[in-house]
């Protein structure tokens, strides 16, 4: 099956500086989702991206299909931007996730 | 913005016992998951469902899993006898179209088992 890795796996950082994140998957998708997961637990969806540039606010992400990686931006990081990041992709229908980015914003 | 929505958001249970876990997909929506994660693990998928039947199951789902939408608008998971490797974070999601689209996912229901 499809093979998702995220990186880094930890990720500090000051509040107000800015961070990327990778997302290399092992096969051709139709679909890629980043999420953050707060702190109570909920995954909150960022963006669907199977492949392009979108933006939104302080955040943005790009996929490039062809090369099989995600890169998720933010920027002027808030510590409320702290939590776990994951990116999943549909191979066939389920998604699979990554193992998710750690990012912890101090203030 | 409608929005999928699971209760109980915290279940405890003893070991051996059933639970339900019940979801609120958007109105919409055609296609049916659920999804678990394990403490500080990753979002593992189970269980897809479409046309009041199940498409595709993970090996984690087996015979003590699950899963039927007896009304037309809950999605619910039942584990027969739940086990302590069983406590975990459970995610309803909903699809509108298959394969392509954004999966929308609930805020979970965290199920503990002592």
């Amino acid at each position: 099956g499809i093979q998702v890795e995220q990186s880094p796996p930890d990720l500090i950082l000051q509040e107000g500086a800015n961070s990327t994140l990778r997302c290399n998957f092992s096969d051709s998708v139709n679909n890629l989702q980043w999420f953050h997961q707060n702190p109570w637990g909920q995954l909150i969806n960022l963006f669907y991206i199977p492949s392009g540039t979108k933006q939104n606010g302080r955040l943005s992400a790009t996929t490039v299909a062809t090369e099989r990686y995600s890169l998720l931006y933010i920027s002027s990081s808030q510590t409320t931007d702290s939590g776990v990041y994951f990116c999943a992709v549909i191979g066939a229908q389920k998604l699979v996730f990554g193992q998710g980015t750690r990012l912890t914003i101090n203030p | 913005e409608p929005e999928v929505t699971q209760t109980p958001s915290h279940q405890v249970t003893q070991m051996g016992q059933e639970v339900i876990l019940r979801c609120v997909p958007i109105s919409n929506h055609l296609y049916f998951y659920w999804y678990r994660q394990i403490l500080g693990q990753k979002v593992e998928f189970l269980v897809s469902f479409y046309n009041n039947e199940i498409s595709e199951k993970s090996e984690i789902f087996d015979d003590q899993f699950s899963v039927e939408r007896p009304d037309g608008s809950n999605f619910t998971l039942k584990i027969r006898s739940t086990k302590l490797e069983d406590s975990a974070m459970y995610f309803c999601a909903g699809q509108r179209v298959s394969s392509t689209d954004t999966q929308y996912f609930g805020p979970g229901t965290r199920l503990t088992v002592l």
